[in-house]
Parts: structure tokens; sequence; C-alpha cells
């Protein structure tokens, strides 16, 4: 079955410390992968996305990913969180051919100043 | 350029009824993608329109429904509403045909209250 997992619902950080977020996927195919924003009246962002190639993919604000298939993960990382990156953020995997856009549960990111 | 707009921001209907949700994606953008974000269920992906063709579709009843105009505006209608499909309803428009594959620009979204 399909499916996405973001193992922490809520990670709390201090401004200036790094950042890992945690996505792990099951899905039939090698999927697209996708990492987006949400914050408050701002709507949702896309912050970076891998196809294939390089396995570490930059984004906007400063982010990064790693897809590593031998784990079927692909965490987001920053290396120094500023206190404007206080928002949900959601992973999500797919579609390919018949297999479905999913995303996981999201996790809430709180930066203490 | 402006953004994805989406009308009404703010609905509110009664089970039973029925309802009509806008989506006029930015300027140039041909393929446009529907989804539903519920405290419960989070984000689910519902469908995806592309020069009037629906050409993906999530795991919804057939009460959930889509159409795209020739001047890529899209509405999603939801019949029978039920108290589940409260809910936020976002839009998102992207530039190519990739659609979600692509980079998606997502409206603010439409605020549904089913009493």
């Amino acid at each position: 079955a399909q499916s996405v997992t973001q193992p922490d619902i809520h990670i709390t950080v201090s401004e200036g410390a790094s950042l890992e977020l945690r996505c792990n996927y099951s899905y039939g195919a090698t999927p697209y992968l996708f990492w987006y924003v949400q914050s408050p009246g701002q709507g949702l962002q896309l912050l970076l996305k891998y196809f294939s190639g390089d396995t570490l993919v930059q984004g906007i604000k400063g982010f990064e990913a790693e897809f590593k298939r031998s784990q079927s993960s692909f965490n987001l990382r920053k290396p120094s969180v500023h206190w404007s990156d206080a928002a949900e953020y959601f992973c999500a995997v797919g579609p390919t051919g018949t297999y479905k856009y999913i995303f996981g549960t999201g996790t809430r990111l709180k930066v203490l100043a | 350029k402006a953004g994805v707009t989406q009308t009404p921001r703010y609905l509110i209907k009664t089970r039973g009824q029925q309802v009509t949700l806008s989506c006029s994606p930015i300027s140039g953008h041909r393929s446009v993608s529907w989804y539903q974000q519920t405290p419960g269920q989070g984000l689910q992906f519902l469908f995806e329109y592309f020069s009037e063709t629906q050409r993906n579709k999530g795991n919804f009843p057939g009460r959930f429904s889509g159409r795209q105009f020739s001047n890529s505006r899209s509405e999603m209608n939801v019949s029978t509403l039920e108290l589940g499909d409260s809910a936020l309803y976002l839009c998102a428009s992207s530039p190519t045909a990739q659609g979600v594959a692509d980079t998606q620009y997502f409206g603010p979204g439409t605020r549904l209250t089913v009493l």
C-alpha cells in the first residue's frame, strides 16, 4: 500500500539550531517526492521536489532534502533555523502512473527565540 | 501576476445541500488540482485537471466532482453534503502539462463548514 509517514507531529528547536524533519514512504515505484510548507496566512508553498538525479536537492528558504532509496526516506534539513520557519511541513509522494499523490500528516515546527 | 484565487473564501452549508467552489489559476497556467485539508485526515488529493480533462483522481466518493473550463478556471462540486465534508479546500495551479509533478501554486483555500 502507498503511504507517507512523518513520524514527528511536533518539533521544537531554538533559533539558529539545525533542523531535520523526517519523511518515510512506501510506494510501488520510484516516486516523485516533495516538501511543502504551510504558514498561517501564507498558504501552502512548495519548498523542493525530487524526481531523479542528484539525491541531494536544494530548495527555497535555505532548505535541502536528501533522497535515500535504501531507507525509503526523504528528510528535510536546514542548517540554521530562523524564527520565520515556524510552520507546518508536509512531505508528499507521487504521482507515478496509477499511483496517487499522497501527503504525510505534517510536522509542526516551533522555533524558540 | 495575480496568484491563484478561490471563491468564496468561507462557506456555511447544511447537511444534504450541495456546494460549488471556484478556482481561478494563475494566468497562463493550464493545470489545476484540488485538495481537501481536515484536522483528522490531513491533506488529501481530490483531482487534477489539464486542458479541461480530468487526469488524476484521489480516493473520494462520487459526490465530489469537478470540471475545468476552456479558460482553465475550475470548479469543484460536492453534492449531498455530510458533516465530514467540513474542510479547507485548496486549489493549486501549475504552468505545464506535468501538473501535480510540477511546481504548484496554491490558493488561500475555501473554508467549508457543514452544519
